[in-house]
């Protein structure tokens, strides 16, 4: 049973416009959520993280908002560059030991962005 | 420079076979995991060890295993137990504490045949 779901495998916006990737989750114990990056045949590379205590997060260009109530989280890329046509991976915090901090990354399986010149 | 090291970048191998992919990291990270990538699909958890001498089972741990004798080296053995060998692999580290992100590597892509 997928605890972090990405719904939409693709989306496409044009160059400057706004890019909003979607993620739902069902454990509400989740800690920390985070998006990644992925381009093919590459490690994914983190864009931005978000704590379960917090609804918004800005990093440049990039805003990853967090509605728990939803259960839903959502990052906003704008303006949308062709350079980020990538695979965009959201992920969720678990803790497996808070004894000594110890945890493990729930991933969504992706959203294709193409940003079209 | 400091990161993660994935070798090789590709790999082949006859059904049947038992093979090792090389993790090693210089970041100083405590945790190291394993996880694989198939076509459409999310990352999924394989092992993960968060000290050395010590790891455990993700969620599709069935057919692998791992060793943790040092900090800076994770490898991954893909027996020939595991059904669906092929796919693409990919090792990560972190500092302990959950808002700290993983760093990855490359990756690893087996194909068995």
């Amino acid at each position: 049973d997928q605890q972090v779901k990405q719904n939409s495998p693709s989306l496409s916006v044009q160059e400057g416009r706004i890019s909003i990737l979607n993620c739902d989750y069902t454990n509400s114990m989740f800690d920390y959520f985070l998006w990644y990056k992925k381009y093919p045949a590459e490690g994914p590379t983190f864009l931005i993280s978000i704590s379960s205590i917090k609804d918004k997060n800005e990093d440049g260009r990039f805003t990853v908002f967090l509605n728990k109530s939803a259960k839903h989280l959502s990052l906003h890329i704008v303006p949308s560059q062709p350079g980020d046509s990538a695979v965009y991976f959201c992920a969720a915090s678990e803790y497996v030991s808070r004894g000594d901090s110890s945890y493990k990354l729930i991933f969504g399986s992706g959203t294709r962005l193409l940003v079209r010149p | 420079d400091g990161g993660i090291t994935q070798s090789p970048k590709y790999l082949f191998r006859k059904e049947g076979q038992n093979v090792t992919l090389s993790c090693e990291q210089n970041l100083n990270h405590d945790a190291m995991y394993w996880y694989r990538q198939d076509p459409g699909q999310g990352l999924r958890l394989i092992y993960y060890s968060q000290i050395v001498n010590d790891f455990q089972k993700g969620d599709i741990a069935e057919g692998y295993s791992v060793s943790r004798e040092k900090k800076e080296s994770f490898p991954l053995t893909v027996t020939s137990a595991q059904k669906n060998p092929t796919a693409f692999y990919l090792c990560a580290s972190t500092s302990k504490g959950s808002g700290s992100p993983l760093h990855f590597g490359n990756g690893t892509r087996l194909t068995v045949t």
